[in-house]
């Protein structure tokens, strides 16, 4: 059971927005920024969204993220086939003094 | 450019202790915070292990407290993990990640590496 709460699956047709949720509380998304990652198969993760809505140098506009109190949410518009991949949100929690990550969103691109 | 490469990965009893080290390259290890996170086979990713840029400061997950240590040699640019007590759990690839600039207490991981596989298996 993973700190954040993330759906294990999401799914799009390319060209379509799709949005992935992650839920916490006040001890890690409600005191702190919330990163997102991108996993793509056997590799490695790759940071994809900063400090709750920056894109790293060389992360497409198609990626932004927001927080809202305890939930932060990943969006990605126009749809492509490689972005079929497993997302990632964490923060850090003052509770458990480190990192939570939320359990991983599996996008299909259908 | 940043690079990490880890080491030390392998097949290990259950009880037994493993070494994993990550050799950093293309930045200014001593400025940097680091991390170890893992992936368990098929499961999502699981923080391990931080220490602050200057080494004086370690944050361990409850799962491996008191069996890992985090440690880290600024004339070698490398991170090490020293896994002790190993369990069947601990079943995972490792992977080092840069964090930021000081202590480092952020989920903010920038550069990864590719990973090393620690399985344990009587």
């Amino acid at each position: 059971q993973s700190v954040l709460t993330q759906p294990p699956s999401a799914s799009g047709t390319p060209g379509q927005r799709v949005t992935i949720s992650c839920s916490g509380s006040s001890s890690n998304i409600g005191s702190h920024n919330v990163n997102w990652y991108q996993q793509l198969p056997g590799t490695a993760p790759k940071l994809l969204i900063s400090t709750n809505n920056q894109r790293p140098s060389g992360v497409p506009d198609r990626f932004s993220g927001s927080k809202s109190g305890t939930s932060a949410s990943l969006a990605i518009s126009g749809l492509q086939s490689e972005d079929e991949s497993d997302y990632y949100c964490a923060a850090w929690d003052d509770s458990l003094n480190g990192p939570v990550f939320g359990g991983g969103t599996k996008l299909t691109v259908l | 450019q940043v690079q990490l490469v880890e080491s030390g990965g392998g097949v290990v009893q259950p009880g037994r202790s493993l070494r994993l080290s990550c050799a950093a390259s293309g930045f200014t290890f001593r400025y940097y915070a680091m991390h170890w996170v893992r992936q368990a086979p098929g499961k999502g990713l699981e923080w391990v292990a931080l220490i602050s840029d200057d080494g004086f400061h370690e944050f361990y997950a409850d799962s491996v407290k008191g069996r890992f240590t985090i440690s880290r040699d600024t004339s070698k640019n490398s991170l090490y993990l020293q896994m002790n007590s190993l369990r069947h759990d601990d079943t995972a690839v490792y992977y080092c990640a840069r964090g930021t600039a000081g202590m480092g207490e952020v989920a903010y991981f920038d550069y990864w590496g590719q990973g090393t596989l620690v399985t344990v298996s009587s």
